[in-house]
C-alpha cells in the first residue's frame, strides 16, 4: 500500500496563477484533511471531508477551494494564488471508527509563491 | 474554541530523559494525541489518550490528566534520531474527527 501521496511535492508559482494539489489515499479511509504547516504556526487546518461528495471549511479556508468527487481523492485548489498562500501543504486521511482516530500524512508539497 | 500550549524549544542531552508539557483548555475533551515530525517529514502518529494515567510504548510514553487538562510525552534513553518537533493535538468532542494542533515543540538532542 502507498498510504497518502500527494502531487507535486514541489511547485513555485506566480501572484495570480492558480494550481491544483491533489492528495490520494488507498486505505480506504472516510475522513480527509488538508492542512497547511507555516514556521511557528503548527499544523491548521484548511478544509477537511467527512466522505465522498462532501466538504467543509476548516480553520483557515480562505482563498483555497476543494472537491472530493471521489473517495480516495481530495483535490485543494488554488484560484489566485498570493505570497501569503507560500507555505507546506499537507493531506491527511482518517478511517472512520477507528480505536485510535490516527491521521495518516502524506509527505507534503512545498509551495513558493512569488 | 481550543488554546493548546506546548514549549517551543527543548534541548537534552543522549542518553537522557526528557519529557515534553502539553496543557490544553477545550470546550469538551476526547482524546490527545502526539505526534513526531522530522525536518521535512510528514508528521507521524505516536500515541493517543483518552483516559488519565500513563501509557508506554517502548521508550516512548505519554500521560493524560483530565482533570488538570494536561498531558506530557516522556522520550527515555535519548537517541540523535529523537531530534524532531512533537506535535500534541485535542478532539475536543466526541464523534469529532478533527483534530487541534498545538504549535509543536523542537527538541533538539545533542552527544
Amino acid at each position: 500500500n502507498a498510504g497518502v501521496t500527494q502531487t507535486p511535492k514541489f511547485r513555485v508559482l506566480k501572484t495570480g496563477q492558480s494550481m491544483t494539489l491533489l492528495c490520494a489515499q488507498d486505505m480506504n479511509h472516510e475522513y480527509m484533511y488538508w492542512y497547511r504547516q507555516d514556521p511557528g504556526m503548527g499544523l491548521r487546518l484548511i478544509h477537511y471531508s467527512v466522505g465522498e461528495g462532501t466538504t467543509a471549511k476548516g480553520e483557515v479556508p480562505d482563498g483555497y477551494n476543494v472537491s472530493r468527487l471521489k473517495k480516495q481523492n481530495f483535490l485543494l485548489g488554488l484560484e489566485s494564488a498570493a505570497p501569503s498562500q507560500t507555505s507546506v501543504y499537507f493531506c491527511a486521511s482518517t478511517i472512520r471508527g477507528g480505536a485510535s482516530y490516527e491521521q495518516f500524512f502524506g509527505p507534503g508539497t512545498r509551495l513558493t509563491v512569488l | 474554541g481550543q488554546n493548546i500550549d506546548q514549549p517551543t524549544e527543548m534541548t537534552a542531552t543522549e542518553g537522557a530523559i526528557v519529557q515534553i508539557n502539553c496543557t490544553y483548555q477545550t470546550s469538551g475533551f476526547n482524546g490527545l494525541f502526539w505526534y513526531q515530525q522530522h525536518a521535512g517529514e510528514a508528521p507521524t502518529f505516536l500515541s493517543y489518550n483518552v483516559l488519565d494515567g500513563l501509557e508506554e510504548k517502548g521508550r516512548f510514553s505519554s500521560f493524560l490528566s483530565r482533570s488538570k487538562g494536561y498531558s506530557y510525552l516522556l522520550l527515555k534513553e535519548l537517541q540523535m534520531k529523537d531530534s524532531a518537533s512533537y506535535l500534541c493535538a485535542v478532539r475536543d468532542r466526541g464523534g469529532s474527527y478533527i483534530p487541534t494542533f498545538g504549535r509543536g515543540t523542537s527538541l533538539i538532542v545533542h552527544p
